[in-house]
């Protein structure tokens, strides 16, 4: 099945600058990879995803890159808030099944 | 918007007590899914489901597990006989046809004493 590896598992950056998260994944058929944040005690919320046919997706301070060769995909916030400290996950799925497999998370946190 | 809704918030249960979690899905969404989320590990996948019947179960999924669409607005998670290591929040999700994006519920917070 899927494995979904997810690396840092903590990052902290200050106010200001990039945060850069990326996540590995082993099935070559997989063809969906949404990110998530969850806050504390919330629910996982998508902020972005991207496609297999596509290599880079932007929505303003936040980007996704796609290497379907290498099997990784990478998350990019830039000019980062206080308010973007969450866990990160990111997930991939095909679309026969659509069961996302996660990665373990990357705890950030943006310090004033 | 119309979001994905999860009831009891709460359930605390004693080890060897059956629960059941309960989700309303968003109303024109016909896949539906649960996962688990042990305190401070990942978001696992448990089960999906479509046309009233399960299509895919992970390895956690075992016969102690079930789901059910009893009606035409719940989809239910049964644990038959509650183990300590159920302990964990267990979200709902669900999409449309044709789109891979899921949307999930608030979660069940399950303690298993």
């Amino acid at each position: 099945g899927e494995n979904v590896e997810q690396h840092p598992s903590t990052l902290s950056v200050q106010e200001g600058d990039s945060a850069v998260i990326k996540c590995t994944y082993s099935d070559s058929a997989s063809n969906y990879f949404p990110w998530y944040k969850q806050e504390l005690g919330k629910r996982p919320q998508l902020i972005i995803d991207i496609r297999s046919n596509v290599g880079e997706k932007k929505d303003q301070r936040i980007a996704v890159t796609l290497n379907k060769t290498a099997k990784h995909f990478s998350l990019h916030i830039t000019e980062t808030q206080p308010e973007d400290s969450a866990v990160y996950f990111c997930a991939a799925s095909k679309t026969r099944n659509n069961d996302m497999r996660f990665g373990a998370g990357t705890r950030l946190t943006v310090k004033p | 918007e119309p979001e994905v809704t999860q009831t009891p918030s709460h359930q605390v249960t004693q080890m060897g007590q059956e629960v059941i979690l309960r989700c309303v899905p968003i109303s024109n969404h016909l896949y539906f899914y649960w996962y688990r989320q042990i305190l401070g590990q990942k978001v696992e996948f448990l089960v999906s489901f479509y046309n009233n019947e399960i299509s895919e179960k992970s390895e956690i999924f075992d016969d102690q597990f079930s789901v059910e669409r009893p009606d035409g607005s719940n989809f239910t998670l049964k644990i038959r006989s509650t183990k300590l290591e159920d302990s964990a929040m267990y979200f709902c999700a669900s999409n449309t046809q044709g789109e891979q994006t899921q949307y999930f519920g608030p979660g069940t917070r399950l303690l298993v004493l």
